[in-house]
Parts: structure tokens; sequence; C-alpha cells
């Protein structure tokens, strides 16, 4: 099983460029999530998706969007990037795999807007 | 709303001794679950540990054990016999337990072990 698995792994944009984080996990989970971390700080949910075709804001949805395409695949679109969005981006699915619901990470994606 | 607090930026601990992590959270749920998550210099998100508002007892997991105080709405987590391979970041997160289960992160607090 590779898990949640995430591309690309580094990227760099310059402003006003658009770019489609993906997503997709092997875990059969229903829900998926997408969150920011910035230097120093927690992780922030930008968008989840509680299961196959919902999608719903979280904390920062601004300047972002989602596709829930299937069970296994969620994208996280920047249509016009910022330099605000300069982050290190991570997916996460949960479901029955773990007793806790807990979430599973993907490996992360740093992202460098300039 | 519901928050969680870590108040410790940073801490150190000398190896093989035990050391507690600060977490307090805040929500009107009844019903909610505590984890943390390790994140070591690489960058994963590793999760140690679950706490239920329910549960009666504190949860461990070897060398991990969390101290929860419900009264106080505390959820420490306490690593035992620390190990070099511990230092990392640490996360304290909250879910209320609606269908989402998503999660609301802590800022975290770095955690060294000296030799």
């Amino acid at each position: 099983n590779a898990g949640v698995t995430q591309t690309p792994k580094f990227q760099v944009l310059k402003t006003g460029q658009s770019m489609t984080l993906q997503c997709a996990q092997d875990m059969n989970h229903n829900s998926m999530y997408w969150y920011r971390q910035d230097p120093g700080m927690g992780l922030r949910l930008i968008y989840y998706s509680a299961s196959e075709g919902t999608t719903d804001k979280g904390e920062v949805p601004n300047g972002y969007n989602v596709s829930r395409l299937n069970k296994r695949e969620f994208s996280l679109r920047l249509e016009s990037a910022a330099p605000s969005q300069t982050s290190v981006y991570f997916c996460a699915s949960s479901g029955r795999t773990g007793g806790a619901y807990e979430q599973y990470f993907g490996p992360g994606t740093r992202l460098t807007v300039t | 709303a519901q928050k969680i607090t870590q108040t410790q930026p940073g801490m150190f601990v000398q190896e093989k001794e035990a050391v507690t992590l600060d977490c307090t959270y805040d929500t009107s749920d009844p019903s909610y679950g505590l984890f943390w998550y390790k994140q070591p210099s690489s960058g994963e998100m590793i999760f140690l540990i679950y706490q239920g508002s329910y549960d009666q007892q504190n949860a461990t997991e070897g060398r991990y054990s969390l101290n929860f105080q419900k009264a106080r709405k505390s959820a420490n987590l306490v690593i035992s016999a620390s190990q070099l391979g511990d230092s990392a970041m640490y996360f304290c997160a909250m879910r209320e337990e609606d269908s989402s289960y998503k999660l609301i992160f802590g800022s975290g607090t770095r955690l060294l072990v000296r030799p």
C-alpha cells in the first residue's frame, strides 16, 4: 500500500500562474483533506471532502478550489497564485483503517510563489 | 469555536529522561477526539496517539502516553525514556465527532533531545 501520495513534491510558480496539486489514497477512505503549513505554524485546513461527491470549505479556503474526482483522488487548484500561498501543502485521508479514524498524511508539496 | 493551544514553542530534554508536552483545548461539543502527531525534520506527519472524550483511561502507545484531564481541558503528551530520534515538532489536534473527521491543530512544540 502506498498510503497517501501527492504530486508534485516541489513547485515554483510566478505570481498569477495556476496549478493543480494532486492527491490519491489507496486505503478506501471516505474522507480527504487539504492543509497548508506555514513556517513555525500548525496545519490549517483549506478544504475537505467528507465523502465522494461532497466538498466543504475549511479555515482558509480563499484562493483555492478543490475537486473530489472519485473516492481515491482529491485535487487542489490554485487559479492565480499569490506569494501569500507560499507554503507546504499536505493532503490527508481518514477512514476505517485506523480505529480512531486518524488521518493519514501524504509527504507534502513545497510550493513557492515568486 | 474549537481551539487548541500549545504554549511551549520549544523544549529540551536529556536522552533517556521523560518529557511532557502541554496541550489545552476548548470545545463546547461533549464528544470529541484528541490526537498527537510527530513531524520530524523530513516533514512527514506521523500519528502517535489518540484519546476519545469518553475514554475512561489515559491512552498509551509504547513510550507515548496521553495525560487526559477532562475537567481542565488538557491533553498532555508524555514521552518516556526519550531517544535522539524523538527530536521533532509535535502537534496536538482535536476533532469534533461529526461525519467529516476534520482536525484542528495547535501551533506545535519543537522538542530537542540532548545526548
